[in-house]
């Protein structure tokens, strides 16, 4: 079983659109994860991490639903550099998933 | 801000030559990690380093590979016979603490 699932999308959204994508977990024991983020052909980048009480950075906010073992980011008013795939990792993960690609469009 | 180097940024092989791919990671992180990425496809897992060893193998990480921190700032990967299907994006990682990897840009491999 996959540690995390994620939509692959691609979610088209607008600019100035507020998006979010959801990750599920399987290991119930999970209590951080980071958000990085991919561009084509570029390395992963750290976007955020994520506890228990959450995270909000600028325009970024994730959650975590430790109950319904999902964690979340929201990104308010998306700008067209935020076209990019989207990774969750569990802290202590060694793998990666194939995250959720995000197209803003002008 | 610190950052994970990598050279050479492009490497052309032919197939079956040895190649090595070279990684300063950031100078406090205490864990190192190599990472694939074939175009298209999701970043995989190769390999992780922690106190001179190995801590941590994917089953792509076969004979063909070997990693080495030969001195105090380098972190290598070698395939000894390259295959074309080697040809890929590869990532060096360092992390350290309870924070997240911190990438290099890559060595965008191609075999020949």
């Amino acid at each position: 079983r996959k540690e995390v699932e994620q939509d692959p999308g691609p979610f088209n959204v607008p600019e100035g659109a507020t998006v979010a994508f959801n990750c599920t977990y399987s290991n119930s024991a999970s209590q951080s994860f980071f958000w990085y983020r991919q561009d084509c052909r570029k390395e992963p980048k750290l976007l955020m991490s994520v506890y228990s009480s959450g995270n909000e950075d600028g325009r970024f906010t994730a959650q975590l639903n430790r109950a319904s073992q999902y964690i979340s980011l929201l990104i308010r008013d998306s700008k067209l550099s935020d076209s990019a795939t989207y990774l969750c990792v569990p802290r202590r993960a060694l793998t990666f998933g194939s995250g959720t690609r995000l197209q803003v469009q002008p | 801000e610190p950052e994970v180097t990598q050279t050479p940024s492009h490497q052309v092989t032919q197939m079956g030559q040895e190649v090595i791919l070279r990684c300063v990671p950031i100078s406090n992180h205490l864990y190192f990690y190599w990472y694939r990425q074939i175009l298209g496809q999701k970043v995989e897992f190769l390999v992780s380093f922690y106190n001179n060893e190995i801590s941590e193998k994917s089953e792509i990480f076969d004979d063909q590979f070997s990693v080495e921190r030969p001195d105090g700032s380098n972190f290598t990967l070698k395939i000894r016979s390259t295959k074309l299907e080697d040809s890929a994006m590869y990532f060096c990682a360092s992390q350290t603490g309870n924070y997240g990897y911190t990438f290099g840009s890559g060595t965008r491999l191609t075999v020949v």
